[in-house]
């Protein structure tokens, strides 16, 4: 089991929004800034949001971040067919002093 | 831009130590910045190895501490992975990149493509 809790999957229509949670505790989101990764089928990971809420250069604000306690939510608007990816959470865990990451969720844009 | 390219065998054998590296183009491995491995096995998700700073300065996910060495070669520009005694289920593509380390924070800002290590006999 991954230190933090992704759902499996979600799905919208195209055009849709869409959020993802990732849920954890006070060692790590709770107290940590959290970053979301965008891996596209059969491609490395991608940053996609870093500091809970800020895209690097190039992102599109189709794509955001949020934070509250020990979760983080990432939203993506205006869904696109090129959206279909796995989406990660991470951060770091104080007590683990480990990077730890969510098991990935599948986003499927109908 | 920043780019890192991973090499290495694809296919080592059970018990022996996995031996990877990942070097660096259009940035110093020298600044200011982290150099990390993380892995993901087939179908799965992401798994952090570990971090490595220019100095030498190391830290590695508790899990795999005791099989991981990591070390940096700045007149290559390039980083390096070691993981002993393998079993199959170190069998995983795995990712270098650069690392962001900050106040309350770990962020992999830029990925390798990532390269496939199975371990079989």
């Amino acid at each position: 089991q991954s230190v933090l809790t992704q759902p499996p999957s979600v799905s919208a229509a195209p055009g849709q929004k869409v959020t993802i949670s990732c849920s954890g505790s006070n060692s790590n989101i709770g107290n940590n800034y959290v970053a979301w990764y965008q891996q596209l089928p059969g491609t490395a990971p991608k940053l996609l949001i870093y500091d809970n809420n800020e895209r690097p250069s190039g992102i599109p604000d189709r794509f955001s971040g949020s934070k509250s306690g020990t979760s983080a939510t990432l939203g993506i608007t205006g869904l696109q067919t090129g959206d279909e990816a796995d989406y990660y959470c991470g951060t770091w865990d104080s007590s683990l002093s480990a990077v730890v990451f969510g098991g990935g969720t599948k986003l499927t844009v109908l | 831009q920043v780019q890192l390219q991973e090499s290495g065998p694809g296919l080592v054998k059970p018990s022996e130590t996995l031996s990877l590296t990942c070097a660096v183009s259009a940035y110093s491995i020298s600044s200011t910045y982290y150099w990390g491995w993380i892995r993901q096995p087939p179908g799965q998700g992401l798994e952090w190895i570990g971090s490595i700073y220019h100095s030498g300065t190391a830290y590695y996910n508790p899990s795999l501490k005791s099989r991981v060495t990591m070390s940096v070669d700045t007149s290559k520009n390039q980083f390096s992975l070691k993981l002993s005694s393998v079993t199959v289920a170190d069998t995983a593509v795995y990712y270098c990149a650069r690392c962001v380390y900050g106040r309350h924070k770990v962020v992999q800002d830029y990925w390798g493509q990532g390269t496939l290590v199975t371990v079989s006999s």
